[in-house]
C-alpha cells in the first residue's frame, strides 16, 4: 500500500522568498514520486518526477525536490516565488512494477504568494 | 507539445441519468487512466486501461463504472445511474508502457442536480 502525506494544506510567502512544500510518502517498494500543480480551472500539470536516478530533481518554473530516502521525503522547493507560482501543488507517489501505475495522490497544498 | 484532451468540459445531469466522459489520450501513450477529484478532497485513482482491458481498477470503480475504448483514439468513462455523490472533477491520464509519468487532460466537471 501507498500514501503520501502533504504537510500544510495552505502555504503563504512573499514574493522573491523561498518555497518549500513539504510531502512524506509510504511505499512498500521502491518508488516513484511526482509533484502536479493545478491552476484554478485547469487539469494537473508535471512539474517534476523522481524516478530512481539523481536524487535532486529540477523540474519546470525552476522548481526542485529532493529524494531522501532515509527521511521518506519528497520536498518541493523554489528559491524565489513568483505571483505566478500560485497554485494548488499535489505530491504523488507511485510504485515500480512497470507498465501502468497508479497514481496516489497527497491532499495538496495551495501555495499563496503575496507583494 | 501533445496534450491529453477531454470532452466536455462541464456536464449538468439529472439523477439517475447516464453519462459519458470522453477523453483523447496523447497518440502513442498506451496506458490509459481515470481519477476523480470530489471538491475538496484528494485526487482519487478510478481505473487504469491496457491492452484493451481494465489492468487495475479501485473499489470506487464498482458495477456503476465502465470504461471503454471505441476507436483508436478516444477513451470513454460512463457512469450509470448517476448519483448526487457522483458529482466531481473527473480527470483522464495517459502514460508511455513503462514510463511512470501520466499526462493529464484539464478535466470534465461533472454536477448531479
Amino acid at each position: 500500500a501507498q500514501s503520501v502525506t502533504q504537510l500544510g494544506s495552505h502555504v503563504s510567502v512573499s514574493e522573491g522568498a523561498l518555497v518549500l512544500l513539504r510531502c512524506n510518502y509510504s511505499s512498500s517498494v521502491p518508488p516513484y514520486l511526482f509533484w502536479y500543480v493545478q491552476y484554478p480551472n485547469q487539469g494537473l500539470q508535471l512539474l517534476l518526477k523522481y524516478t530512481s536516478a539523481a536524487t535532486l530533481v529540477k523540474g519546470i518554473n525552476g522548481f526542485e525536490a529532493e529524494f531522501k530516502k532515509s527521511e521518506t521525503s519528497f520536498h518541493l522547493t523554489k528559491p524565489s516565488a513568483h505571483m505566478s507560482d500560485a497554485a494548488e501543488y499535489f505530491c504523488a507517489v507511485s510504485s515500480i512494477t512497470g507498465g501502468g501505475n497508479k497514481l496516489t495522490f497527497g491532499t495538496g497544498t495551495q501555495l499563496k504568494v503575496e507583494l | 507539445e501533445p496534450e491529453v484532451t477531454q470532452t466536455p468540459s462541464h456536464q449538468v445531469t439529472q439523477m439517475g441519468q447516464e453519462v459519458i466522459l470522453r477523453c483523447v489520450p496523447i497518440s502513442n501513450h498506451l496506458y490509459f487512466y481515470w481519477y476523480r477529484q470530489i471538491l475538496g478532497q484528494k485526487v482519487e485513482f478510478l481505473v487504469s486501461f491496457y491492452n484493451n482491458e481494465i489492468s487495475e481498477k479501485s473499489e470506487i470503480f464498482d458495477d456503476q463504472f465502465s470504461v471503454e475504448r471505441p476507436d483508436g483514439s478516444n477513451f470513454t468513462l460512463k457512469i450509470r445511474s448517476t448519483k448526487l455523490e457522483d458529482s466531481a472533477m473527473y480527470f483522464c491520464a495517459s502514460s508511455e508502457v513503462y514510463q511512470p509519468a501520466q499526462h493529464f487532460g484539464d478535466g470534465t466537471r461533472l454536477s448531479i442536480l
